[in-house]
């Protein structure tokens, strides 16, 4: 049971809009930026989104986060067949004090 | 370029031990807190423990306290995870990574797959 809550699946066709959300507590997401992964098979995480809105370079401005109070959300737009991946939701948690994720959503392009 | 190399995964038997290593690269090493983190086969990320740049600040999760130690060598640029009384709930992938402003992980590395099975 992860402590924060993604939906387990998501999907939308190439060119499309997909939000992806994220619902934790004043201890995690209401108190502490979140950040989003993306983890494409077989490979290890990458960083997609920092600080609730914030993209390393080289991310693509299709990809954009929001939080208000204590849910986030992701969003993808223009969807292409690459970003079929699991995305997964993490932030700071106060009483644990350390990072707590999101049990991943995986993403379908069809 | 930063660069995570992790090390030491394999089979080990239900009580046994394992230590892994994560050599890093690309970053001037003591100045970041490190992180491990797993992910079971098909399941999602678990954050195990973190280590300060100077080794003075460690926390681990409830899951492992007790079984898992870490440490680092910053002559080496290395950070270290020492695993005992190894169950086979701890059959995972162990990603090593770098925690940016002590608060969310901006790198990964591969990842080195340790499976615990008699």
């Amino acid at each position: 049971q992860s402590v924060l809550t993604q939906p387990p699946s998501a999907s939308g066709t190439p060119g499309q809009r997909v939000t992806i959300s994220c619902s934790g507590s004043n201890s995690n997401v209401g108190q502490n930026p979140v950040n989003w992964y993306q983890q494409l098979p077989g490979t290890a995480p990458k960083l997609l989104i920092y600080n609730n809105d914030e993209r390393p370079s080289g991310v693509p401005d299709r990809f954009s986060g929001s939080k208000s109070g204590t849910s986030a959300s992701l969003a993808i737009s223009g969807l292409q067949s690459d970003d079929e991946a699991d995305y997964y939701c993490a932030a700071w948690h106060d009483s644990l004090n350390g990072p707590v994720f999101g049990g991943g959503t995986k993403l379908t392009v069809l | 370029q930063v660069h995570l190399v992790e090390s030491g995964g394999g089979l080990v038997k239900p009580g046994g031990s394992l230590r892994l290593s994560c050599a890093a690269s690309g970053f001037t090493f003591s100045d970041y807190y490190m992180t491990w983190v797993r992910q079971a086969p098909g399941k999602g990320l678990e954050w195990i423990s973190y280590i300060s740049g100077t080794s003075s600040y460690i926390n681990y999760a409830d899951s492992v306290k007790g079984r898992v130690s870490i440490s680092r060598d910053n002559s080496k640029k290395s950070v270290f995870l020492q695993m005992n009384s190894l169950r086979a709930e701890d059959t995972a992938v162990y990603f090593c990574a770098r925690l940016h402003s002590s608060s969310w992980i901006d790198y990964w590395g591969q990842g080195s797959l340790v499976t615990v099975s008699s």
